[in-house]
């Protein structure tokens, strides 16, 4: 299995708090990405990095910010999070570019927001 | 833009039994076709990929998966289902540089 680290597994917090994920690569992949899952729609792309301090939007990237200071690792932020935020999130990694390579995946970080 | 649609959201099948997951893609050239299996609280693990070649590709757990350019179709297949392989599958398509899409997922539940 790739080594991919998410953390924290399960969180529990309040709209209008700041909530950070993290997620930890031994892989030395270029590419990291983060995902949301909801029930009815699959995974959707937030952000993902080409690249130490290089990112980009996906399709629902509002209301979240990454950065990538260091290859192993991804940080997702939600500034002010509020309920419709809540879901499961993945961080996967893949070494080529985003459509052609297979991405592998951590285990989900389980966010609520109440 | 690429899309992806599996039909069936809940599949129950014997245990036994064959399966077909279905999957039909929409991109203007030759797409990268992959297929996904969740487990319960756990992350997506790739079952199998297609990049060209011989359309009928094979994957870990005993599945396989044709591509057939002319329906748009990547179907998931294995002959004899096992209790194990209860899961919610995912397809996924990409294009070179493009975002990787996934489908909203097929759950499949297999009976004794």
């Amino acid at each position: 299995d790739a080594g991919i680290t998410q953390s924290p597994r399960h969180k529990v917090t309040e709209t209008g708090t700041p909530v950070t994920l993290r997620c930890h690569q031994t892989e030395n992949h270029r590419y990291m990405y983060w995902y949301r899952q909801d029930p009815g729609h699959g995974l959707r792309l937030i952000h993902y990095s080409y690249g130490v301090k290089d990112t980009d939007k996906g399709e629902v990237s509002d209301g979240y910010s990454v950065s990538r200071s260091k290859t192993e690792d991804f940080l997702l932020t939600l500034e002010s999070a509020t309920s419709s935020q809540t879901s499961v999130y993945f961080c996967a990694i893949s070494e080529g570019r985003m459509g052609n390579q297979p991405q592998h995946f951590g285990d989900g970080t389980r966010l609520s927001i109440l | 833009a690429q899309s992806v649609t599996q039909p069936d959201i809940h599949i129950t099948v014997s245990e036994g039994a064959s399966l077909e997951l279905r999957c039909n893609y929409s991109y203007g050239a030759t797409p990268y076709l992959f297929w996904y299996v969740q487990s319960p609280g756990q992350g997506l693990q790739l079952l199998l990929k297609y990049f060209s070649g011989d359309t009928l590709v094979q994957g870990i757990k005993g599945f396989e998966a044709e591509f057939k350019r002319s329906q748009s179709s990547f179907n998931l297949r294995k002959p004899s289902v096992h209790w194990s392989d209860a899961a919610e599958y995912f397809c996924a398509v990409g294009a070179r540089g493009n975002k990787l899409v996934f489908g909203a997922g097929t759950i499949l539940r297999v009976k004794s």
